[in-house]
């Protein structure tokens, strides 16, 4: 089974502090994903990787940026948290382009 | 532009009904591939199916049948003796060849089954 984890559940953080949301992907999976999601606005794409090192803006990349130096890792990083960025985030990872993506369990950020 | 129109926010049957769940998609492109989610109230979306854009057979697994129609650019989703454990939101999703890395989710229907 594949399997995807992110480092937390829910997490507490402050306006103006630098945040980290980590993911990993024991499958050897190409390309992962950054989602928000939120009620009423669905899935949005922060940010995708098709390789190491690669990236590419999604749909909504203001106020964050990401990295993946390591195939099976990827990270968000947000680098002065806001209210507005209060949110589910989702990590997803897939075979290669056009196949199934699967996700983490998501991490619950609450920024105050 | 690519689509994806689940037009039904909210759904309530009875256990043991049968449901369809509507999912419409828009593309011009020839090659797509299209998906189905179930998240739970737990919170982690669940992979159900894919299909590519050159295979219309239905799919049957166990309790669960999807019906794909490019005539009417549909990819149904059916519950047949709905359990309460079926309840969660469903997502529908499409991505296409030409940019194939990303996924267009539909915005969920939610599926709420009472005892």
């Amino acid at each position: 089974d594949v399997k995807v984890t992110q480092s937390s559940r829910y997490l507490v953080k402050r306006t103006g502090e630098k945040v980290f949301l980590e993911c990993v992907q024991d499958m050897d999976h190409e390309n992962m994903f950054w989602y928000r999601q939120d009620p009423g606005l669905g899935l949005r794409l922060i940010y995708f990787s098709y390789d190491v090192k690669m990236k590419e803006k999604g749909d909504i990349p203001e106020g964050y940026s990401v990295s993946r130096e390591k195939k099976e890792r990827f990270s968000l990083i947000l680098e002065s948290a806001s209210t507005n960025q209060t949110s589910m985030y989702l990590c997803a990872s897939s075979l290669l382009s056009g196949y199934e993506q699967y996700f983490g369990p998501g991490t619950r950020l609450t920024v105050t | 532009a690519q689509k994806v129109t689940q037009a039904q926010t909210e759904i309530s049957v009875v256990e043991k009904e049968d449901v369809t769940l509507d999912c419409v998609y828009e593309t011009r492109d020839t090659t797509y591939y299209l998906f189905w989610y179930k998240q739970p109230p737990s919170g982690e979306l669940v992979f159900l199916i894919r299909r590519n854009s050159f295979d219309e057979q239905n799919e049957i697994s166990g309790r669960y049948s999807w019906n794909f129609q490019k005539s009417t650019s549909s990819f149904n989703f059916t519950i047949t003796a709905s359990q309460v454990v079926d309840s969660a939101v469903y997502f529908c999703a499409l991505s296409v060849y030409s940019s194939a890395s990303k996924i267009i989710f539909g915005s969920g229907t939610r599926l709420s089954i009472r005892p």
